[in-house]
């Protein structure tokens, strides 16, 4: 199957500064890539579905100034969670699909903020 | 509204026993449904979809309208089905795939 890598795996910040996940389709051209976020043992709550040169959809009670969205070609997109805060942290997971195509994850990438 | 019901946390059965793993569904909609498979330590991967039809690892899942429900069964449980398992739902032409709570299912010896 197609692959999507996610980077980092795996990022520790201090409370207050801003971090940068990016998601890249690695053999396939990402129309659509979806942006979840996965607390402990629950599930992946979607934050935001992004298509490649417009702004992300982001659902309900999510902020969208708190997490930034870009795609900006249809390989790579990426979230920056802005002003982190210990709530923030989290692991977060990204898909891509080209056009109505299999969703592809990434190996998610786990937050921590001190 | 999209939403996906696993009632199941956790479902432990022996190997060789069969398995079926809830999923009902609330959707207005023609939904599209489909299962994923993590396995330890792995990304999240796609088992079957309800619209091919398919029995991918021995699990079929078959669509039931009526009920709105998409459980997943296999008849002989083997111990490398042991993972977690969501359910998800996409409304027909609409993007965003929505998941259940997840259930982790652990086969016994």
């Amino acid at each position: 199957g197609a692959v999507v890598s996610q980077h980092p795996s795996w990022v520790i910040c201090k409370s207050g500064t801003s971090v940068k996940i990016e998601c890249r389709s690695l053999d396939f051209q990402a129309t659509t890539m979806f942006w979840y976020r996965q607390f402990p043992k629950q599930s992946l709550m979607l934050m935001a579905t992004s298509n490649e040169g417009s702004k992300a959809t982001y659902e309900q009670g999510v902020e969208k100034d708190k997490f930034l969205i870009n795609h900006a070609s249809l390989t790579l997109s990426t979230l920056t969670v802005t002003s982190a805060h210990p709530e923030d942290s989290s692991f977060y997971i990204c898909g891509g699909r080209e056009a109505v195509g299999e969703l592809f994850f990434g190996e998610g990438s786990r937050l921590t903020v001190l | 509204a999209q939403r996906v019901t696993q009632p199941e946390k956790l479902l432990s059965v022996f190997k060789g026993a069969p398995v079926e793993l809830k999923c009902n569904y609330s959707y207005s909609g023609s939904p599209e449904l489909f299962w994923y498979v993590q396995y330890s330590r792995q990304r999240l991967q796609l088992l079957l979809r309800h619209i091919s039809r398919e029995s991918i690892k021995g699990f079929t899942a078959d669509l039931n309208k009526g009920e709105t429900s998409f459980h997943l069964k296999k008849p002989f449980a083997q111990e490398e089905d042991s993972a977690m398992y969501y359910c998800a739902l996409s409304g027909r032409g609409a993007q965003k795939l929505v998941f259940g709570q997840g259930t982790r299912l652990t086969i016994n010896p």
